[in-house]
């Protein structure tokens, strides 16, 4: 069964203090590994799709980044606007339409 | 463009009553979805849409129901509401799979 699992589940960063956010998943055959950030009572924004194992995909001060196993969304030097929840999301050949979301990890960031 | 568009934002139900929840987009996307967010839950499949006049059963279905009669239009039908269906709803759409755009959301209580 295909899973995706989200960590930290929350982080708190200072203003300026680049972190990481894991995304591991277990899937059969992965075709897309996808990033939203999604703002309190608002749906959720789509930021980067990864395809295959090596993959960087960059927008500011994100970089989502792909392996067999794992995607970490890095933040450089985050400011308080890039407080939000981020979801990560798998589409695997088993289940071959639907995305198979994480719980997402809820970030804020302080002055 | 619009994006995705969802009314109502709020509903309040009664246990046993009946809604339809309205989701369109102006994309031209062939690919339509409902989810339901719960809180540290997750977002979870209700139905999908690859297509006009092609619909399928997502991971949660039980209690809804869907059609997808143009492009555009992809209402989802509350039969019957419980207690349980209380939740955030979200629709989606996309081409081919390839990054899902959110609505804003449809926030319904049951009581």
């Amino acid at each position: 069964e295909d899973q995706v699992t989200q960590s930290p589940e929350a982080l708190r960063l200072q203003e300026g203090e680049s972190s990481s956010l894991n995304c591991s998943y277990t899937v059969s055959g992965l075709r897309g590994l996808f990033w939203y950030r999604q703002d309190p009572g608002k749906g959720p924004e789509f930021l980067f799709t990864l395809y295959s194992a090596g993959e960087e995909k960059e927008k500011e001060r994100l970089k989502a980044t792909l392996t067999k196993k794992e995607s970490f969304l890095h933040i450089t030097a985050p400011k308080p606007e890039d407080s939000a929840t981020y979801l990560c999301a798998v589409l695997g050949s088993y289940n071959t339409d639907k995305l198979i979301f994480g719980t997402g990890t809820r970030l804020q960031v302080f002055p | 463009n619009a994006g995705v568009t969802q009314t109502p934002k709020f509903r309040i139900l009664k246990i046993g009553q009946s809604m339809t929840l309205q989701c369109a987009q102006d994309m031209n996307h062939n690919y339509m979805y409902w989810y339901r967010q719960d809180p540290g839950m997750g977002l979870k499949l209700i139905y999908y849409s690859v297509g006009a006049g092609i619909t399928d059963k997502g991971e949660v279905p039980n209690g809804y129901n869907v059609s997808r009669s143009t492009t555009e239009d992809f209402p989802l039908r509350l039969e019957l509401a419980a207690p349980s269906q209380t939740s955030v709803y979200f629709c989606a759409s996309s081409y081919s799979n390839v990054g899902q755009y959110f609505g804003p959301g449809t926030r319904l209580t049951v009581l």
